[in-house]
């Protein structure tokens, strides 16, 4: 089945590590994003990707980097610059403009 | 930035019909509405979404305004398994990059 997988489901760090979120998708879609999402609120852009070897930064970027080196990757890497990296980060993929999202169950980053 | 304003809150009883309305009063003649539902601890997942007319699908109806400046996700019959918090969005399609932005949705309800 195709669809997106981000890995691990919980990740666990100490603060002033960088640590690199994987999401990978077998759909074949151009375009990627990564959103990150704290309790109670809604979802919040962080970066975004229509094609490989291009992205933009989405409403909250700092503190955060990504690469699109490969059409079915995009990792989101949370450095140490990032004040209050505890969150639930979702990544999501879609086909074309206009079309459904595709959402991954997500990676619970807790820093302490 | 294309931005949609939906009720913090509903609720509703099992078995009865849910109206969920959400305001998109800049929306331009291109953007698709698209309506996602999210449920604790998962990735949102794709409800239904659409252009100008009226659509159906095996998880519910989309009413748009003639206007466009809003539109209702209609549950025609809510489950205990409806209760999630539902976002709805405008999505481009028209040329350059495609910036994603959900609001707080809302947190539906249903009571036994």
């Amino acid at each position: 089945d195709g669809g997106i997988t981000q890995s691990p489901k919980y990740l666990f760090r100490k603060e002033g590590q960088n640590v690199t979120l994987s999401c990978e998708q077998n759909l074949n879609h151009d375009a990627m994003y990564w959103y990150r999402q704290d309790p109670g609120q809604g979802l919040r852009l962080i970066y975004y990707s229509q094609i490989v070897n291009d992205f933009q930064k989405g409403d909250i970027a700092e503190g955060y980097s990504v690469s699109r080196e490969k059409k079915e990757s995009f990792p989101l890497t949370v450095t140490s610059a990032q004040k209050n990296p505890t969150a639930f980060y979702l990544c999501a993929s879609s086909i074309q403009r206009g079309s459904p999202l595709h959402f991954g169950n997500g990676t619970r980053l807790t820093v302490t | 930035d294309a931005k949609t304003t939906q009720p913090n809150s509903m609720e509703s009883n099992e078995e009865e019909p849910v109206h969920l309305p959400c305001n998109h009063s800049t929306i331009s003649g291109t953007d698709y509405i698209h309506w996602y539902r999210q449920l604790p601890s998962q990735g949102p997942e794709y409800v239904i979404h659409g252009l100008t007319s009226n659509v159906n699908n095996r998880m519910a109806s989309l009413a748009i305004a003639e206007d466009r400046k809003s539109s209702t996700l209609i549950l025609h019959r809510a489950t205990l398994r409806d209760a999630a918090v539902y976002y709805c969005i405008l999505r481009w399609t028209q040329g350059g990059s495609e910036k994603l932005v959900f609001g707080k949705g809302t947190k539906l309800t249903v009571n036994p």
